[in-house]
């Protein structure tokens, strides 16, 4: 099955700074990558997502980079704000198979 | 659109009673709905798949026996905690797939802590 290691687990940046978690994957056949922010006692977000046809993806601060060949995808938070402090999750999957398998989760601390 | 509820929000019940947990697809059809369980501060554990008619599909070393899954409908799925033990206490969230969507994309409830004595 697959794997979802991510790093790093706890990570402190300047506010205005710019935030990079990474992931990387086990199953090659997996096509599908989302990330999902969760605030405390909250459900999970769903914030960006790529799929495998494509290398690179941005919603305004929020980017998402993939790299098939490395088996690893990462997330980018630019210009980053207090509210952006949050549990940050990555995942994947395969278009065959709804299960998501999640990475262990980084908590994002905005110092501002 | 894509709102997805759980109820209850908080349970608190004695060792050894059953508590039932609801999970709704509020404006649209599910194809497919997830249990989770998560520790705090630790990553979410699948529990099981389940689909509507049929039985859920369990992740290894999940007891079937102890988590109960029904789902009766495109838009609602149940766990019950059966005998619910100080070890079950944890927060449970459950998701679901749009039936005429992206791919994929799962919504996820808001869910439910769940505290045994």
């Amino acid at each position: 099955g697959e794997n979802v290691e991510q790093h790093p687990s706890t990570l402190s940046v300047q506010e205005g700074d710019s935030a990079v978690i990474k992931c990387t994957y086990s199953d090659s056949a997996s096509n599908y990558f989302p990330w999902y922010k969760q605030e405390l006692g909250k459900r999970p977000q769903l914030i960006i997502d790529i799929r495998s046809n494509v290398g690179e993806k941005k919603d305004q601060r929020i980017a998402v980079t993939l790299n098939k060949t490395a088996k690893h995808f990462s997330l980018h938070i630019t210009e980053t704000q207090p509210e952006d402090s949050a549990v940050y999750f990555c995942a994947a999957n395969n278009f065959g198979n709804e299960k998501l398998t999640f990475g262990t989760g980084t908590r994002l601390t905005i110092i501002p | 659109g894509a709102v997805v509820s759980q109820h209850p929000s908080r349970v608190i019940c004695k060792s050894g009673t059953s508590v039932k947990i609801e999970c709704r697809s509020l404006d649209f059809q599910a194809t497919t709905m997830f249990w989770y369980r998560q520790f705090p501060k630790k990553s979410l554990m699948l529990m099981a798949t389940s689909n509507e008619g049929s039985k859920a599909t369990y992740e290894q070393g999940v007891e079937k026996d102890k988590f109960l899954i029904n789902h009766a409908s495109l838009t609602l799925s149940t766990l019950t905690v059966t005998s619910a033990h100080p070890e079950d206490s944890s927060f449970y969230i459950c998701s679901a797939t749009r039936l005429a969507g992206r791919l994929n994309e799962q919504f996820f409830g808001p869910g439910t802590r769940l505290t045994v004595l």
